[in-house]
């Protein structure tokens, strides 16, 4: 079973702080995504990496992506009350055709 | 351009009783997916269609659970009969083909009593 796991899977910091949420696997991923969601609604996406040792930035975000394409980070500089909700990272194991998300990392930050 | 539709927005049964859900994506999406998504956990998925072929239904508890994609457009999942354990948000979601940027529909919150 492909499997991506999240850590850490909660997360309480005060405004101003950093924060690196990482997502693993034991299978190599295509392309990996990560996606943001609050309460009552469904997950929007925030960003695709699909070249290995990638690293893209979205304002105070900056997504990376694994060398081997099995692992990938999210690091939030300066975290604010709006960034707080459930990160999911998500994508479609090779060899395969289905599309799995992540265990979840939720975050809170405390104005 | 619309969005992902599923309905009900909510419902409540009691366990052993019957239940459906629909969906209708995104127009000229290929890709749609069913996943049940417990309070503060990733989705899981049950069931992955690439047009009315269904491409993934590994972690789909054939037992209770079916679904089905009528002329690769709508589709629907019916759970019967239905488990405590059910308890969940159940996301519909479409996308232009595999591994593409995913859209996602509001979701149906699901008690069983």
């Amino acid at each position: 079973t492909q499997l991506l796991e999240q850590s850490p899977q909660f997360l309480s910091i005060q405004e101003g702080e950093n924060l690196t949420v990482y997502c693993n696997s034991s299978s190599v991923f295509s392309s990996l995504q990560w996606y943001r969601q609050e309460p009552g609604e469904g997950p929007v996406l925030l960003v695709t990496v699909v070249t290995g040792g990638e690293v893209k930035k979205l304002k105070r975000l900056t997504f990376q992506f694994g060398d081997a394409r099995k692992d990938s980070s999210l690091h939030i500089t300066a975290a604010q009350p709006g960034d707080t909700g459930l990160y999911l990272c998500a994508g479609g194991p090779s060899g395969t055709y289905k599309y799995i998300f992540g265990t979840g990392t939720r975050l809170k930050v405390l104005a | 351009e619309a969005g992902v539709a599923q309905s009900p927005r909510y419902k409540i049964i009691e366990k052993r009783q019957s239940v459906a859900f629909w969906c209708n994506p995104i127009s000229g999406h290929a890709t749609l997916y069913w996943y049940q998504q417990i309070l503060g956990q990733g989705p899981k998925l049950l069931i992955q269609f690439q047009n009315n072929g269904v491409v993934d239904d590994s972690q789909l508890p054939k037992d209770r659970f079916s679904a089905e994609r009528l002329k690769g457009v709508d589709s629907t999942l019916k759970i019967q009969p239905a488990k405590l354990e059910d308890s969940a948000v159940y996301l519909c979601a479409s996308s232009p083909g595999w591994a593409e940027k995913l859209f996602f529909g509001s979701g149906t919150q699901l008690s069983v009593l």
